[in-house]
């Protein structure tokens, strides 16, 4: 079965430090990747997504994701981190069903803070 | 730009009642989904939605649980008797198409507290 898996619920890091969040997604077939984000009282907001295309995937407010087949990894990425990045971070992998609709696992999220 | 909408943010209701979770979908989207997050778990699966019928439904999703479309933008989640346990937050999703590196966009969600 596909699953993702998150390492570190809470990550804390200064402003203007590299944000390092980690992803690993255990799949039977070339996966379909997706980082979502949810700031306080709000939805969860697509970060970026990887299809396959390129391993490199560059995503909104700076982040960028790199997809590693040997590492099984999809670790989310910012050079410098800013206080308004504070909120909790998914990483998701796309299910498809027998019937051909898709569904999405989530890891277990990780709250970033961000201090000054 | 176009989003999910979700009413009530916050609902309390005692054990045993039932309540309706509700959803305005992006209005040209097809595919309807719901989603839950118990405090301090993951976001799970409950229950996908396409042209009026259930697609897929996870084993949470078990009969005190439905959905419906009920007119052409409202999509609902209803709990017939709830539970202690079904406290948690449930987010709707909607999506265009249902591929695999679809894009679902999700709404801020409603905090359901079962006393």
């Amino acid at each position: 079965a596909q699953s993702v898996t998150q390492l570190g619920s809470h990550v804390s890091v200064s402003e203007g430090a590299l944000v390092l969040l980690r992803c690993n997604y255990s799949s039977s077939v070339p996966p379909y990747l997706f980082w979502y984000v949810q700031y306080p009282n709000q939805g969860l907001q697509l970060l970026l997504k990887y299809t396959s295309a390129a391993t490199l995937v560059k995503g909104i407010n700076g982040f960028e994701a790199e997809f590693k087949k040997s590492e099984t990894s999809f670790h989310l990425t910012k050079p410098s981190a800013h206080m308004s990045d504070a909120a909790e971070y998914f990483c998701a992998v796309s299910v498809l069903s027998s019937g051909g609709y898709n569904k999405l696992i989530f890891g277990a999220g990780t709250r970033l803070a961000v201090h000054p | 730009e176009p989003e999910v909408t979700q009413t009530p943010s916050h609902q309390v209701t005692q054990m045993g009642q039932e309540v309706i979770l509700r959803c305005v979908p992006i209005s040209n989207h097809l595919y309807f989904y719901w989603y839950r997050q118990i405090l301090g778990q993951k976001v799970e699966f409950l229950v996908s939605f396409y042209n009026n019928e259930i697609s897929e439904k996870s084993e949470i999703f078990d009969d005190q649980f439905s959905v419906e479309r009920p007119d052409g933008s409202n999509f609902t989640l209803k709990i017939r008797s709830t539970k202690l346990e079904d406290s948690a937050m449930y987010f709707c999703a909607s999506s265009y198409t249902s591929g695999g590196g679809d894009i679902q966009y999700f709404g801020a969600g409603t905090r359901l507290s079962v006393l």
